[in-house]
């Protein structure tokens, strides 16, 4: 068990490009948890997925992303024609749990993005 | 909708101290509260989860507390040391009708222990 994996560890891109993270969960955790977090914030919950369907979709999740987690494995999350207001650190968790969630999340270390 | 607050934001005490963080939530029917740790430019690590059963939770040096009916949740760190510096943070659960679940956290209580 090496923990919840997220890459790149950092990233830097220009306004209006793409960017695509990657987060590699617990390999027997069915639930997987997109966040983001800026400074001096707690958390906020983006999107969640329960094995590979995509549950629960923030209204912070404007068209411009989109995650997926394809064979309910690893999962994606695509910004286009990023923005500055983008920049934040991107968070994966994952969790085994049925019904009720009742077991800890486990977080990665995160993606920061920095937008210039 | 669910509103999680902490207080404080910030606190630095000398190494050695017992200390209290404080969380507070608005919507009392949760199943669960969790007590997370950040280190900088780090994710989260899990601490305690408290189920709504449960009145207190500890592990080492920590100890959680729930008290659902008011809306909140203590987290008491002893014999404080320089390695507990870092920003906690409580979360508690929410529930769509859709059947998915996160969580709603709080800002955080930055924590530095002075050696």
């Amino acid at each position: 068990d090496t923990g919840v994996s997220q890459n790149p560890r950092h990233k830097i891109t220009k306004r209006g490009q793409n960017v695509t993270f990657r987060c590699d969960p617990i390999s027997e955790h069915n639930r997987l948890y997109w966040y983001r977090q800026t400074l001096g914030q707690g958390p906020e919950f983006l999107t969640y997925f329960q094995n590979e369907a995509q549950l629960e979709k923030s209204r912070l999740l404007s068209d411009r992303f989109s995650a997926e987690r394809p064979k309910g494995s690893f999962s994606t999350l695509e910004i286009q024609r990023t923005e500055q207001g983008d920049s934040a650190m991107y968070l994966c968790a994952s969790s085994l749990s049925r019904g009720l969630s009742n077991s800890p999340l486990h977080f990665g270390n995160g993606t920061r993005l920095t937008v210039t | 909708k669910q509103e999680v607050t902490q207080i404080p934001a910030a606190l630095s005490v000398p190494e050695g101290e017992n200390l209290v963080l404080n969380c507070s939530f608005t919507d009392s029917a949760i199943y669960n509260l969790q007590w997370f740790r950040q280190d900088p430019g780090k994710g989260l690590t899990s601490l305690l989860l408290i189920q709504s059963s449960q009145r207190e939770q500890t592990s080492g040096r920590l100890n959680a507390s729930l008290d659902k009916s008011s809306g909140r949740s203590t987290l008491y760190i002893a014999a404080s040391q320089p390695g507990d510096s870092a920003t906690y943070l409580c979360a508690v659960p929410w529930y769509s009708g859709g059947g998915a679940d996160g969580l709603t956290f709080g800002k955080g209580t930055h924590l530095i222990i002075q050696p």
